[in-house]
């Protein structure tokens, strides 16, 4: 089954605890981005990757890292997690370069810092 | 960047009554126009989408309208049912670009 998954689904943390979000794809898709999801504000972007060795920032990037060694599969690192990083996190991704296809979602990763 | 932004923030109709969520653009370069379904504790998926060459498309019970003038689109769902209720997300992207631009979302409930 084609598909996005993110590990863990749901993690509390303390504060200054670094922490990775997995998330592997089995689409063979270039492009992988990181979306945090917040009440009021939608969906906004950490970072993206348009292929391996290729990041960029997104609208949101402070405080995380990421990471695209291979193709399937782009961490999302929060070397220092901070309070205000509390929220919904959505790994994506789809086929090609050009932002004209649709997103396939990951199931997403609550993560709550105490 | 391309600021996406939509409305009604929640809206609520009757089972069986018509629903529209609208979304206006700003760069007149967009040129794909997708929309999300979440429902609640699930992952956005992907409904329908439009491209800027088609005005309007349609899919059993929704469609989506695209006005290129005006820069904005609609998602309109027809005889809504129960299973309707969730977060409904626009989202727009300029020609050759790498990204989605996410609108804020509506929260429709269907009355039953």
């Amino acid at each position: 089954e084609a598909q996005v998954t993110q590990n863990p689904r749901y993690l509390i943390t303390v504060t200054g605890k670094k922490l990775t979000v997995t998330c592997s794809q089995n689409m063979n898709h270039e492009y992988m981005s990181w979306y945090r999801q917040d009440p009021g504000l939608g969906l906004r972007q950490i970072y993206y990757s348009m292929n391996v060795e290729v990041t960029d920032k997104g609208d949101v990037p402070e405080g995380y890292k990421v990471s695209r060694k291979e193709k399937r599969n782009f961490p999302l690192i929060l070397e220092s997690p901070s309070p205000n990083q509390t929220s919904l996190y959505f790994c994506a991704s789809r086929m090609g370069t050009v932002a004209n296809y649709g997103y396939t979602f990951g199931s997403g990763t609550r993560l709550t810092v105490v | 960047g391309e600021n996406v932004e939509q409305h009604p923030s929640t809206l609520s109709v009757q089972e069986g009554d018509s629903a529209v969520i609208k979304c206006t653009y700003s760069d007149s370069a967009s040129n794909y126009f997708p929309w999300y379904k979440q429902e609640l504790g699930k992952r956005p998926q992907l409904i329908i989408d439009i491209r800027s060459n088609v005005g309007e498309k349609k899919d059993q019970r929704i469609a989506v309208t695209l006005n290129k003038t005006a820069k904005h689109f609609s998602l309109h769902i027809t005889e809504t049912q129960p299973e309707d209720s969730a977060v409904y997300f626009c989202a727009a992207s300029l020609t050759g670009a790498n990204n989605l631009f996410f609108g804020t979302g509506t929260r429709l409930t269907v009355i039953p």
